[in-house]
């Protein structure tokens, strides 16, 4: 089954801040980041395991929380280049990554 | 250069006409998987593969076969092609459950 996210789609001005969330109806043992730039192959963020860590890449970071089977990702100071989909992706434990539908990031001038 | 190698990027063919389209990774990643691509409905996972000769199924398996015969190559195989198999490809391998997946530059496949 796959994660939910929210929002589908966001709108920034450049320099805002943004969170794109990704929740799952089962038990994850890790979950990745991706962003897909329009025609372009996904590019992976980062991954966090279970035990509630943090993660940052460089003004990109993220959290899980396991109990809640929820993520974050948190995008500070937007720029243009974060424009793109995200993708969350799950897993229970073993290789199977199920992908939620994305949330489409656009920034403006 | 480490890359997820696939071919073709581009592919039309007719309804029932077999197909194979390659995957290989120069890595030594031993988890490597393929997904499709539609709009709205995200990537979804069609099968993978945790080493030579073990693949699973992923969420949408019907009317695809793999096989990993070697541990850089992973083709995904489409007997007999049907017009709702029609989307962009993609090819991902990880060295392990813990790292992120590499992906290749897809495939997109129409089937009229």
């Amino acid at each position: 089954q796959q994660p939910v996210q929210s929002p589908q789609a966001v709108i920034l001005r450049e320099g805002e801040d943004a969170v794109i969330n990704c929740s799952s109806s089962k038990a994850l043992y890790s979950v990745h980041w991706y962003r897909q730039k329009h025609g372009e192959a996904p590019v992976f963020l980062m991954i966090l395991l279970k035990g509630g860590e943090q993660k940052g890449h460089e003004k990109i970071s993220a959290s899980f929380n396991e109990k809640k089977q929820q993520s974050s990702l948190y995008l500070t100071a937007s720029q243009l280049s974060y424009s793109g989909t995200y993708f969350c992706g799950t897993a229970g434990g073993n290789e199977k990554l199920t992908f939620g539908t994305g949330t489409r990031l656009t920034i403006i001038p | 250069e480490a890359q997820v190698t696939q071919n073709p990027r581009y592919l039309i063919t007719v309804t029932g006409k077999k197909l194979t389209v390659t995957c290989s990774q120069n890595m030594n990643h031993e988890y490597m998987s393929w997904y499709r691509q539609d709009p709205g409905l995200g990537l979804r996972q069609i099968y993978y593969s945790m080493n030579v000769e073990v693949t699973d199924k992923g969420d949408v398996p019907e009317g695809y076969k793999v096989s990993r015969k070697e541990k850089r190559n992973f083709p995904l195989i489409l007997e007999s092609p049907s017009p709702n198999q029609t989307s962009l490809y993609f090819c991902a391998s990880s060295p392990t459950a813990l790292y992120g997946y590499t992906f290749g530059s897809g495939t997109r496949l129409t089937v009229v």
